[in-house]
């Protein structure tokens, strides 16, 4: 059974960097041929795609951003610890959301979902 | 990149079918077959409902269809049962090597 966990700071000041985590448990996410990814949700709103890594040892570093974002986005994988990561830059109150990361098993389809993680921007 | 346009909410009666529809252009919807719907339930996070324009991942009732014709797409729901509540986003692959997501549609069930 695949599982997603995000982890993270809740709250982040104005100006930082959000950094999360995703540990995903039931699949190898290296030995696989899996993109990860993040998706984000506003109170309220809907649902804003950030971007997606490929996570094989053969095609590691593939990534592909939402251009609104691409400028403070970085997405990273660490197969040895099955997980991977967001780091979002100079973070406003636009940034707050709740944050999902996802795997994609084939195509653009994200299959498995995190419960998802609130992240607040304020001072 | 432009969210796709999805209507921001339909309801239907138990037992009727709703269809949901999502528009988007030629460098999205129209140019590719990478179309997903997903279900959101309140606080809950969101689960694939169909992929690839039409088809169903394993488990996902076949009361739920997908279609696409030109720039638009669209999600049909056959005998609607109080389950099927929820908020329902399109997504779509574009011709920039990213995912766009639509609105989002509130399905209320009467």
């Amino acid at each position: 059974q695949v599982q997603l966990q995000e982890s993270g700071p809740g709250l982040v000041k104005p100006s930082q960097t959000l950094s999360l985590t995703c540990t995903v448990s039931g699949v190898s996410i290296s030995t696989g041929s899996y993109y990860c990814g993040w998706t984000r949700q506003p109170a309220g709103t809907g649902l804003e795609w950030i971007g997606r890594l490929h996570t094989s040892v053969h095609s590691s570093g593939i990534t592909s951003y939402n251009p609104s974002l691409k400028s403070r986005v970085t997405i990273s994988v660490d197969t040895s610890k099955n997980e991977f990561s967001l780091k979002l830059t100079s973070v406003t109150a636009a940034d707050t959301a709740v944050y999902y990361c996802s795997i994609y098993s084939s195509g653009w389809n994200s299959d498995y979902w995190g419960q998802g993680t609130l992240v607040t921007v304020s001072s | 990149q432009s969210a796709l346009t999805q209507p921001a909410s339909v309801s239907g009666s138990p037992g009727q079918s709703i269809t949901i529809s999502c528009t988007g252009t030629s460098s999205d919807i129209g140019g590719y077959i990478y179309v997903s719907w997903y279900q959101q339930h309140p606080g809950k996070a969101p689960k694939l409902m169909i992929y690839d324009v039409s088809n169903r991942p394993p488990g996902v009732s076949n009361r739920l269809s997908g279609s696409k014709s030109g720039n638009t797409a669209s999600l049909t729901i056959s005998g609607l049962q109080a389950e099927d509540e929820a908020d329902y986003y399109c997504s779509s692959y574009t011709s920039s090597n990213t995912l766009v997501f639509g609105g989002g549609t509130k399905l209320t069930v009467l």
